[in-house]
This record gives C-alpha cells, structure tokens and sequence, in this order.
C-alpha cells in the first residue's frame, strides 16, 4: 500500500516565523511531489511541485527533497496569518494518480 | 475564464436515493479523477479517466459510478449502495506533463 506521512498539527509558528512542514512517503519509484495548502472548507491549491533531489524556491515557499530518505518537506519564510491553513503532502503513484497525506495543519499567531 | 467548475456547491441527499455531481473543466485536459476527502483526512480517490469513454476505478469506488462521454465532463453518481456518502467530494484534471493535478471548488455532499 503506497502511503504519505505527514503530522496532523496543529503546528503553531508566530508571525514572521519559518513554518517547516514534513512528509514521507513510501514508494521509492516515485518521481513526482507536490505541496497544496487548503484553506477550511475550500479546495486543495497547488504550492509547489518539485522532481529533483535538492531545494526548489518559489517566494517564500522552498520544498526540498531527498529520494533516499524518502523525505520532502516544505519550508515557509516569513510566515503570514494568511498562511495558516492545512497543508498537504502528495506523490505520484502511477497512472497519473495522486497518494494524498492526511495534511498538517499550520497556524500562524500574530 | 479556464477552469474546472462543479456543481452544485451544497447537496442533501435522503437515504436510498441516489445523486449525480457534476464536474466541468475547459481546460482541454485529458484527465480526469473524482476524490472524496473526510474531516480531518486526506483525500482518497474514487475514478479516474485518462481519455474519453475509459474510466478505471480507483480506492474506494464502492457504491460509486461516473461516466466520460465528453473530454470536458466527467458526472460522478453516488448510488444508495454507497452506505456513508457524507463528505466534501473534490474533480481535478490533470495538467499533461508533470503529473499536476488542479481542484475544482468540491460538492459538500450531506446525507439527511
């Protein structure tokens, strides 16, 4: 069964803050990550998408993933009360399918 | 305005009936998938269609069917089979390369 770990939260950060988001996965051949952060009662938007071993940075938003640890996480500079949502973990599982984390809620404080 | 639409945005259903939602996308893209997501989880897949008239079920497709007669529609019906149907129900389409999936707004289905 091909899974995403991810800890539900609720993870608290003050404003101005690094929010730092983790995520394992458990299939070795997947080739594709995604970030989406969903707002209460909205649908899942997409933050970041990364293929690459290494960082990739898009504004205050870096994912950094490392395939051998079967590891991606998101990184949040500068965090904003507007950023507090859940955010949620996803990889390709095949197909064109999605594998979804149960997401890790992010709260911002001022 | 591109995009994926669904309708409609609130739906009550009595038991034993059963409910069509809609899921419309302009985008010209191939794919499409229906995903259900409950409180304080992930979301789960139910169909999925990578051309028009093909369909494959997904995770949970029980007491679900959906239709692709048409690249922009992709109909999921929640049959009265489907013994616990309340949930927030999510169409994404696939964006070609790069496997990236983008959401439409979800149906909060509720069941009276």
């Amino acid at each position: 069964q091909k899974e995403v770990e991810q800890n539900s939260g609720p993870l608290s950060v003050p404003e101005g803050a690094i929010a730092s988001l983790n995520c394992t996965y458990s299939d070795r051949g997947s080739q594709s990550f995604f970030w989406y952060r969903q707002y209460s009662g909205k649908s899942p938007e997409l933050i970041m998408s990364i293929y690459s071993n290494g960082d990739k940075e898009d504004g205050r938003f870096t994912a950094q993933l490392n395939k051998a640890s079967q590891y991606v996480s998101l990184l949040i500079r500068d965090s904003q009360p507007s950023d507090s949502a859940t955010y949620l973990c996803a990889f390709s599982g095949g197909y064109n399918k999605l594998i979804f984390g149960a997401g890790t809620r992010l709260a911002v404080h001022p | 305005d591109g995009g994926i639409t669904q309708s409609p945005k609130y739906l009550f259903r009595k038991e034993g009936q059963n409910v069509t939602l809609s899921c419309e996308q302009n985008l010209n893209h191939d794919a499409m998938y229906w995903y259900r997501q409950d409180p304080g989880q992930g979301l789960r897949l139910i169909y999925y269609s990578q051309i028009v008239n093909d369909f494959q079920k997904g995770d949970i497709a029980e007491g679900y069917s959906v239709s692709r007669e048409k690249k922009e529609s992709f109909p999921l019906t929640v049959t009265s089979a489907q013994k616990n149907p309340t949930a927030f129900y999510l169409c994404a389409s696939l964006a070609g390369v790069e496997d990236t999936q983008y959401f439409g707004p979800g149906t909060r289905l509720t069941v009276l």
